[in-house]
């Protein structure tokens, strides 16, 4: 059964302070790994895909990179506009759909 | 156009109302999806449409009917709810489904911002 972890589930960080949301997958037939992100009462934004270990891709503070087991999502000197919750999915070619990690939970306090 | 359109944004309704939530994209994607989100969990998948056939259906209610009058509509039939169905429901459309096609990006997902659900 594919399987997607996400870790932390919730991190407060203070507007400037830099780290990483990590997302572990067991995906069958992995067709690429994304990255969204859900502002409460909304749907999920489209950010990032991945389809290759190695691959790294950016957007202003966000940057994902992929390996084969997981792919992490760092946030270099977050703003509060940041605070959101940020979904990882990896879409599984044998079983041609996405399966959602639980989230992260990012607030950035000012 | 890149915007996936649901309607109603807030639904209330009894559990003997019969009730529709709507969804519209003008993008071209041929294969269209609803999804179910408790709050704090992921989105859960209900429904996939490619070519405005049913694709997938993961063991979803007959409470819940799907409906895709032709590429760009997607329509979810409510009836006889229970509170626990209780959610925001989202519309998703992607270029095609994986697998049938490589094209980078063809299995992006864009969502609606969703209709929030609440069951009486």
């Amino acid at each position: 059964e594919d399987q997607v972890t996400q870790s932390p589930e919730a991190l407060r960080l203070q507007e400037g302070e830099s780290s990483s949301l990590n997302c572990s997958y067991t995906v069958s037939g992995l067709r690429g790994l994304f990255w969204y992100r859900q502002d409460p009462g909304k749907g999920p934004e489209f950010l990032f895909t991945l389809y290759s270990a190695g691959e790294e891709k950016e957007k202003e503070r966000l940057k994902a990179t992929l390996t084969k087991k997981e792919s992490f999502l760092h946030i270099t000197a977050p703003k509060p506009e940041d605070s959101a919750t940020y979904l990882c999915a990896g879409y599984s070619g044998s079983a041609r759909q996405l399966t959602f990690g639980s989230g992260t939970q990012l607030t950035v306090l000012p | 156009d890149t915007e996936v359109t649901q309607t109603p944004k807030h639904l209330v309704m009894g559990m003997t109302n019969k009730k529709s939530l709507k969804c519209e994209q003008h993008m071209g994607h041929r294969a269209m999806y609803w999804y179910k989100q408790k709050a704090k969990k992921p989105p859960e998948l209900m429904f996939v449409y490619s070519y405005e056939k049913l694709s997938i259906n993961e063991s979803v209610p007959s409470r819940f009917s799907p409906e895709c009058p032709n590429s760009s509509l997607l329509n979810l039939h409510l009836h006889a709810l229970q509170p626990e169905d209780s959610a925001l429901y989202l519309c998703a459309s992607s270029q095609e489904l994986p697998g049938q096609g490589e094209v980078a990006g063809a299995n992006v997902l864009t969502f609606g911002a969703g209709s929030r659900l609440t069951v009486l």
